[in-house]
């Protein structure tokens, strides 16, 4: 079926450090979205990558579109505590064939002081 | 904007009864995602609706499930009967078309989110 598999599924970090998660599939997408949920919220924008082989930056972070279609990652640099939470991929469907949205499996990321 | 408005945010039902979700995207926005999350399962998609109509709803996990969205501004999401495997949090979120063109949509927004309790 159509699935995302995002890895790692969760990462302990000291702050400071780099860190890097990803996601693949075997459908190709038409855009990778990248979100950060907190405990009680809902899931908020990062970054939004439109075109394969797109690089993006939102101040530390940055995503890439893979050339494929079919993969995108995401790096924050210098990790800081208010990083902790759950990052989730998603890739959208082409809007002409419906737009599903659907995601990955999540990152949970702990970042010690 | 307001964003995505969900309501209620937490509802505490018996099992049995019937629950109903409501969201409103935001405006100018025509497509709308129900998402059901849980620790096991993650963010599962239930249905989605493009201009109002519902599009798939595979993810719909049984007849008990419903969804409606009468216009652009509205949606519902009704469980009935309702059973303690509904228990979870249920998201909403909407998006629209970005360039007409290329058929690439936008960014979704996501709904805070009701928290169902079904005891």
């Amino acid at each position: 079926g159509q699935q995302l598999n995002q890895s790692p599924q969760s990462m302990f970090i000291q702050e400071g450090e780099d860190v890097s998660m990803n996601c693949t599939s075997s459908s190709i997408f038409n855009t990778w979205l990248w979100y950060k949920q907190d405990p009680g919220e809902g899931p908020v924008l990062l970054i939004a990558l439109y075109k394969a082989g797109e690089l993006t930056s939102n101040g530390r972070l940055t995503a890439q579109f893979g050339i494929t279609r079919k993969d995108s990652f995401l790096n924050i640099s210098a990790s800081i505590p208010s990083d902790v939470g759950i990052y989730f991929c998603a890739g959208t469907f082409p809007y002409n064939q419906g737009g599903k949205l659907i995601f990955g499996q999540g990152t949970e990321l702990s970042v010690k002081p | 904007d307001a964003g995505v408005i969900q309501s209620p945010r937490h509802e505490v039902t018996e099992m049995g009864q019937e629950v109903t979700l409501r969201c409103k995207p935001i405006s100018g926005h025509n497509s709308l995602f129900w998402y059901r999350q849980t620790m096991m399962r993650g963010l599962e998609l239930l249905i989605y609706f493009n201009n109002n109509v519902p599009i798939d709803d595979s993810g719909m996990p049984e007849d008990r499930f419903s969804a409606k969205m009468p216009n652009a501004s509205f949606s519902t999401l009704k469980i009935q009967p309702s059973e303690p495997r509904d228990s979870a949090v249920y998201f909403c979120a909407s998006s629209s078309l970005r360039d007409t063109s290329t058929w690439v949509g936008t960014e979704a927004f996501f709904g805070q989110g009701t928290r169902l309790t079904v005891v």
